[in-house]
């Protein structure tokens, strides 16, 4: 079983919001880690969107917008980044990442298309 | 502004050698972390390896451990990465990064043919 765990793919509509969730293996509890979340277009490298542990222990990327936020799920164990108000520049892979026992690990990556 | 710019990708068979190398600029480089990040064609993004600001501590994915060797020169704002023994498997962009701040360079391509 993957570290984290994301869907591989989502759809939503512009104008609506998408929630895209970084699930952690069992065994590992979403509240002591700090979750990082990237957004990758084709031949770019990733950007960074934002980080979050809890709501007094969160940061924004310089730039990114305040219609994407991050949050957790304890009880599914897992981060959210959301994204409200879709809009087509937001189509792209999202990528989730922890440090974890001396490394880095990074979610398989959910693409995001806006339709 | 923060740079990084990563150079020495290209062509090897496999079972080659290549050295990666990463020039830092825009920001303190001897007082930061940093590490090699590889995204396989159409793959998702993996982290490959870690060094402290001093050099002296560093951590390796089990994938490129004992094959890949990272390393820095303070002196001159560079990062290495000294790759052996090379498999198709390691045919990716690889990218120098401080995922946690944001700063990513815009990768090299390693393709390593069999």
């Amino acid at each position: 079983q993957a570290v984290l765990t994301q869907p591989a793919s989502l759809s939503a509509s512009p104008g609506a919001s998408a929630s895209l969730t970084c699930t952690l293996r069992s065994g590992i509890n979403v509240g002591t880690y700090k979750i990082y979340w990237y957004q990758q277009k084709p031949g770019s490298p990733p950007q960074y969107l934002l980080s979050y542990k809890s709501d007094s222990d969160k940061q924004q990327g310089s730039g990114v917008p305040s219609r994407f936020s991050g949050s957790k799920d304890a009880s599914a164990n897992a981060g959210i980044l959301l994204i409200s108000g879709l809009q087509s520049e937001d189509e792209a892979d999202y990528y989730c990442m922890i440090w974890l026992s001396s490394a880095y690990v990074f979610g398989g990556g959910t693409k995001l298309t806006v339709l | 502004e923060v740079q990084l710019v990563e150079s020495g990708g290209g062509l090897v068979q496999a079972g080659g050698s290549l050295r990666l190398s990463c020039v830092a600029s825009g920001f303190t480089f001897s007082s930061y972390e940093i590490n090699w990040v590889r995204q396989a064609p159409g793959k998702g993004l993996e982290w490959l390896a870690y060094i402290t600001s001093s050099g002296t501590t560093r951590y390796y994915a089990d994938s490129v451990k004992g094959r890949f060797t990272i390393s820095r020169d303070n002196a001159k704002n560079s990062l290495y990465l000294q790759m052996n023994s090379l498999r198709a498997e390691d045919t990716a962009v690889y990218f120098c990064a401080r995922p946690t701040l944001g700063y990513w360079g815009q990768g090299t391509l390693v393709t390593v043919s069999s």
